[in-house]
């Protein structure tokens, strides 16, 4: 499988700020997914980022809040800005890999905390 | 939208045992996966099963798709696999690799 790297890995912010959050794939991939965790809950996808293309986000997320760069096809940030304590959450890119790419698999992710 | 639950929603098992967790989905899909999430939040892949019956190891895990359902059964349980398993699936028509998280299953095992 790919080898998926985040940064940072985790992180403490004041509120008001913004982070911006990095993934890198060792392979070229089309697409390239966020998603987000809060605390004690499942995932959520924030967005698909295609390269050469605006990102296209899940309802309730929106591109103010949560910009997304995809540079390349191995390569995309996602920043939160803005941020709240409702923030805190932890944030998580995959891609699809294997036999036509079916198969999704996840960077360790970057656990988020807002104060 | 696509609804996936998963059940049960908590379980604690005695070191050794054998479990069953469930997962139900409301519609066609073209992709399965189940995951295991470790206490640091790192998502391991454990099965890619859109449909049929795969074993590695301790773990198994059987999708059927007419009925829309996933079962992943893990038997001898050890402490290591304490953490929450997720399930996953693709609407069929989307992208394979965009998924839909279940509510998630919490698995604590005692030594």
């Amino acid at each position: 499988s790919a080898v998926i790297s985040q940064k940072p890995s985790r992180d403490i912010c004041q509120r008001g700020t913004s982070l911006t959050i990095q993934c890198q794939v060792d392979s070229q991939v089309t697409m390239m997914f966020w998603y987000r965790q809060q605390p004690g809950q499942s995932l959520t996808l924030i967005a698909t980022a295609n390269q050469g293309s605006e990102a296209t986000y899940e309802s309730g997320f929106v591109i103010d809040k949560f910009p997304i760069s995809r540079p390349n096809l191995t390569f995309s940030t996602l920043t939160v800005s803005n941020m709240s304590p409702e923030d805190s959450s932890i944030y998580l890119c995959s891609v699809g890999q294997g036999a036509r790419n079916t198969e999704a698999f996840f960077g360790q992710g970057t656990r988020l905390t807002v104060v | 939208g696509i609804q996936v639950e998963q059940s049960p929603p908590d379980l604690i098992l005695q070191e050794g045992a054998n479990s069953t967790l469930r997962c139900n989905f409301s519609d066609s899909v073209n992709n399965l996966q189940w995951f295991h999430q470790n206490p640091w939040g790192q998502l391991i892949n454990l099965f890619y099963i859109p449909s049929g019956t795969k074993q590695n190891g301790r773990l198994s895990a059987t999708t059927v798709a007419t009925e829309r359902y996933s079962l992943l059964y893990i038997s001898s349980s050890q402490t290591t696999d304490s953490g929450v398993y997720f399930c996953a699936v693709a609407v069929k028509g989307g992208a394979t690799n965009k998924l839909i998280f279940g509510t998630g299953t919490l698995l604590a095992v005692q030594p």
